[in-house]
């Protein structure tokens, strides 16, 4: 039980494109999804936590008309990296909370490629 | 604010034998959650071991224990009987207790498990 799943695994784009990330909890409801950005050989960084249907929380320093959250049902968050650029390139991993338990279950996460 | 410290970047170890991963933190809180993390090489983040910060027993799962020093504010993770597979990065984690809240983790630690 609890698997996230990420969609898709990796894209590549070019400059200037938009691209949609999706985050889904498998067999459980996500009452909170989180989106984190990791560099090679470097910490998960968190971008923003969103709460099915409220407007996603972004931490200081991220643009939130860059990233933009949607968490739309229970099982399903989406991160869509707008006009993007080479230095949006990086590897984005989501998570999911579920009731009252305290954990956080990881997606397999997505690496961006913007030429 | 919480703040997790790993204060090393890259270990190895001889396979069979064991290591001590160290991470400390900082916090104001009473009620949370600290946890140990592994990404291997596919990046999926995997769980080792999560300790409950009220409970005084360390938890151990398998080959895998903590030595959760709360006064100390330190977290430690002990792999015994190193085997290949345990080659990973390994993240500290820091969680308030109430749920859907957010995780801090550390800089990681590289490990190579040395055949």
């Amino acid at each position: 039980g609890a698997v996230v799943s990420q969609h898709p695994s990796r894209v590549i784009c070019k400059s200037g494109t938009s691209v949609k990330i999706e985050c889904r909890s498998l067999d459980f409801q996500a009452t909170t999804m989180f989106w984190y950005r990791q560099f090679p050989k470097k910490s998960l960084m968190l971008m923003a936590t969103s709460n099915e249907g409220s407007k996603a929380t972004y931490e200081q320093g991220v643009e939130k008309d860059k990233f933009l959250i949607n968490h739309a049902s229970l099982t399903l968050s989406t991160l869509t990296v707008t006009s993007a650029h080479p230095e949006d390139s990086s590897f984005y991993i989501c998570s999911a909370s579920r009731g009252s338990y305290n954990e956080q279950f990881f997606g397999p996460g997505t690496r961006l490629t913007v030429l | 604010a919480q703040t997790v410290t790993q204060s090393q970047p890259e270990m190895s170890v001889q396979e069979a034998e064991t290591v001590t991963l160290s991470c400390t933190y900082d916090t104001s809180e009473n009620n949370y959650y600290l946890f140990w993390y592994k990404q291997p090489p596919s990046r999926q983040m995997i769980l080792v071991i999560r300790q409950e910060a009220y409970k005084q027993q360390n938890a151990t799962e398998n080959r895998f224990s903590v030595n959760f020093q709360k006064a100390a504010k330190s977290f430690s993770l002990k792999i015994s009987d190193s085997q290949l597979g345990d080659t990973a990065m390994y993240f500290c984690a820091f969680m308030k207790g109430n749920t859907g809240n957010q995780f801090y983790f550390g800089t990681g630690t590289s490990l190579t498990v040395i055949p």
